[in-house]
């Protein structure tokens, strides 16, 4: 079956400091992946998602950006933390229907 | 994007039966889901049915499907208090992204 997983699963980073959350994949190959925040309101907003190594697309124009260097791995980046910055951020894969989430990431950006 | 909506907090006492209800505006859905999230965790699959189907049922779960009106519930029998979680509401348009709604707080009192 297929899992995620996600690390690190909590961080605290400093205003203006680097970001790079990791997500990868296992039991399926070339598999279409997604980073989700989940903000204080509890909405999940798409911010990006990937259905090939090197293709990524951008929901919403913001502070991060996503990369995949490999099939099963996707990366969430960010040069500059800000403030707003800070929530619960999901990676997510899909299986033949449904899509499957990693355990999560409480970012906080002080 | 398309809305999904839910209402926000549903409270119910440990051995009755929950319902949780959805909208969803996209006429095109070809996938309705429900995923649980457990404090600080990621979101966990429960179940999902075909836009051609109107009833799912998988042991407590029922899920009624009505594609005219654009309404799915979701019913928990014999709910328990480790049942308490939000529960998200999502559709798909298969092979994109899924859409969430903003999730649903329920509460089981003993």
């Amino acid at each position: 079956s297929q899992t995620i997983h996600q690390w690190p699963a909590t961080l605290v980073q400093p205003v203006g400091s680097p970001l790079s959350l990791e997500c990868t994949v296992e039991g399926t190959s070339n598999p279409n992946l997604y980073w989700y925040r989940q903000a204080a309101g509890r909405g999940l907003q798409l911010l990006f998602y990937s259905v090939g190594i090197g293709q990524i697309s951008s929901e919403v124009p913001q502070n991060l950006s996503a990369s995949r260097p490999q099939d099963r791995q996707f990366i969430l980046s960010s040069k500059k933390l800000l403030l707003s910055d800070s929530g619960f951020y999901l990676c997510a894969g899909t299986g033949e229907t449904e899509a499957f989430f990693g355990q999560g990431t409480r970012l906080t950006v002080v | 994007g398309e809305d999904v909506e839910q209402s926000l907090f549903l409270s119910v006492r440990e051995g009755d039966s929950s319902v949780i209800n959805c909208t969803y505006t996209d006429s095109s859905s070809t996938y309705l889901y429900w995923y649980k999230q457990e404090p600080g965790a990621g979101l966990q699959l429960l179940t999902y049915i075909f836009s051609n189907m109107d009833m799912k049922q998988d042991q407590r779960l029922t899920v009624l499907l009505n594609k005219k009106d654009k309404h799915l519930s979701l019913r928990i029998a014999d709910t328990q208090t480790g049942d308490s979680a939000i529960y998200f509401c999502a559709e798909s348009n298969s092979g994109y992204a899924l859409n969430f709604g903003k999730g649903t707080s329920l509460l089981v009192t003993p």
